[in-house]
């Protein structure tokens, strides 16, 4: 049972919006920057955001992320089928002394 | 481009000592934390814990009578100690370097560079 919050899946045709919630509290995502990673089938996480809004060198900007409180979300617009992986929200936790993960989101592409 | 590869059997007997090693390509080492994640099969990611270059570790307080992080940097390489596994160890250990700092009171702490991960399977 992992200390953030994230729906378990997602969905959207081509083209189209999807944002992914990733809900904390005070020690972790209300204190500190969050990050983003994806996971593409049967491949190792990727860095995908980092510092609530950041992104690699090399990631679309149609991936774009927001903090507020103890809260924070991942938006990809303009859906591809290779975007069709699973994400994590992740952070350090004060109350743990460690870094969390949340369970991750599976996004499909319809 | 920091290529991070592990290594390390890939089966290993209950109550043993699970052992991998991360080979850090030379002269990425210094400066850097660097950490192990790991995740069994079809489930979610889990921090082990991190290590700087200069010996200072920490780990995830669930895992942290067991574990053990080192790191070497004649060898440039990275190594994960895990005692006494079991079933529930199986998974897919990631080695990962660390970009850690701070923004006025918030931390920063990501991981910016994986290997491909290696599978543990633990079973008699």
């Amino acid at each position: 049972q992992s200390v953030l919050t994230q729906p378990p899946s997602a969905s959207g045709t081509p083209g189209q919006r999807v944002t992914i919630s990733c809900s904390g509290s005070s020690s972790n995502i209300g204190s500190h920057t969050v990050n983003w990673y994806q996971q593409l089938p049967e491949t190792a996480p990727k860095l995908l955001m980092f510092s609530n809004n950041q992104r690699p060198s090399g990631v679309p900007d149609r991936f774009s992320a927001s903090k507020s409180g103890t809260s924070a979300s991942l938006a990809i617009s303009g859906l591809q089928s290779e975007d069709e992986a699973d994400y994590y929200c992740a952070v350090w936790d004060d109350s743990l002394d460690g870094y969390v993960f949340g369970a991750g989101t599976k996004v499909t592409i319809l | 481009q920091v290529q991070l590869q592990e290594s390390g059997p890939g089966l290993v007997k209950p109550s043993e000592t699970l052992s991998l090693n991360c080979s850090i390509p030379d002269d990425s080492i210094s400066g850097f934390y660097w950490s192990w994640v790991r995740q069994p099969p079809g489930k979610g990611l889990e921090w082990i814990g991190w290590i700087y270059y200069s010996g200072n570790t920490d780990y995830n307080s669930s895992l942290k009578s067991r574990v053990t992080i080192s790191l070497s940097t004649s060898k440039n390489h990275l190594s994960l100690k895990l005692k006494s596994v079991t079933a529930a160890d199986t998974a897919i250990y990631y080695c990962a370097r660390v970009l850690v700092g701070y923004n006025g009171g918030q931390k920063l702490f990501y991981l910016d560079k994986w290997g491909q991960g290696t599978l543990v399977t633990v079973s008699s």
